[in-house]
């Protein structure tokens, strides 16, 4: 298995530009996740899916944050418009629903500069 | 409320000696814990997890953990550190009463690993 992809890799952009950043989780997982990573915050849950629907998105920090899983195989989390204090590292994950000893797989997670 | 505690941002050991990582946990219910290790520029990858049975539990790359009930805690060990341990390592801890699917990370510990 490739296991979860993430693209792109690396993404820079300037204030105000929209941003989407890619995730295609393991086949056969039903849930997805969406981390943000800082050295000041740590990893951040922003929201999950299950089943492709939304299940808990508080940890959205804003309306300019959106997500969506239009099928089992793609995900995106979009920043509308973006900021300086967005720039972070965004992860995605998948697990599989059923086993609570299931682990959460990662991808290598997309670094994200906006200048 | 669910969380665990790294009280260590750094561990600095000399490769061969034994190493250990600490993770203490605050849970309402049974906890599932885990362990996972991120090198730079990747995503977490899962080492272990203890779920019930056996306080000593085995992972990837030599590392185990224990469990221990009466303190809380779920310290990650190694008996011969290797240079290429270097790394953030991250304990979570899986919402067993509230939110299944969610995992609460601590802040990590960088483990740097001395020749």
């Amino acid at each position: 298995d490739a296991g979860v992809i993430q693209s792109p890799r690396h993404e820079v952009t300037e204030m105000g530009q929209e941003v989407t950043l890619r995730c295609k989780p393991i086949s056969g997982h039903d849930y997805l996740f969406w981390y943000r990573q800082t050295m000041m915050r740590g990893l951040e849950l922003l929201i999950y899916f299950n089943n492709n629907v939304p299940i808990d998105d508080s940890g959205m920090p804003e309306d300019r944050f959106s997500a969506k899983m239009p099928n089992a195989s793609f995900s995106t989390l979009k920043i509308q418009p973006s900021e300086p204090r967005d720039s972070a590292v965004y992860f995605c994950a998948s697990s599989k629903e059923g086993d609570r000893g299931e682990p959460l797989h990662f991808g290598n997670g997309t670094r994200l500069t906006v200048t | 409320a669910q969380s665990v505690a790294q009280p260590e941002d750094q561990v600095n050991v000399a490769e061969g000696n034994p190493l250990t990582v600490k993770c203490t946990y605050s849970v309402s219910g049974n906890p599932y814990l885990f362990w996972y290790v991120q090198y730079p520029n990747r995503g977490l990858q899962f080492l272990l997890k203890y779920i019930t049975g056996d306080n000593l539990v085995k992972g990837s790359y030599g590392f185990e953990a224990e469990f221990n009930k009466s303190q809380t805690s779920f310290h990650l060990k190694k008996p011969s550190a290797l240079v290429s341990d270097s790394a953030l390592y991250f304990c979570a801890v899986r919402d067993f009463l509230y939110n299944f699917n969610k995992f609460y990370f601590g802040s990590g510990t960088k483990l740097n690993v001395k020749p």
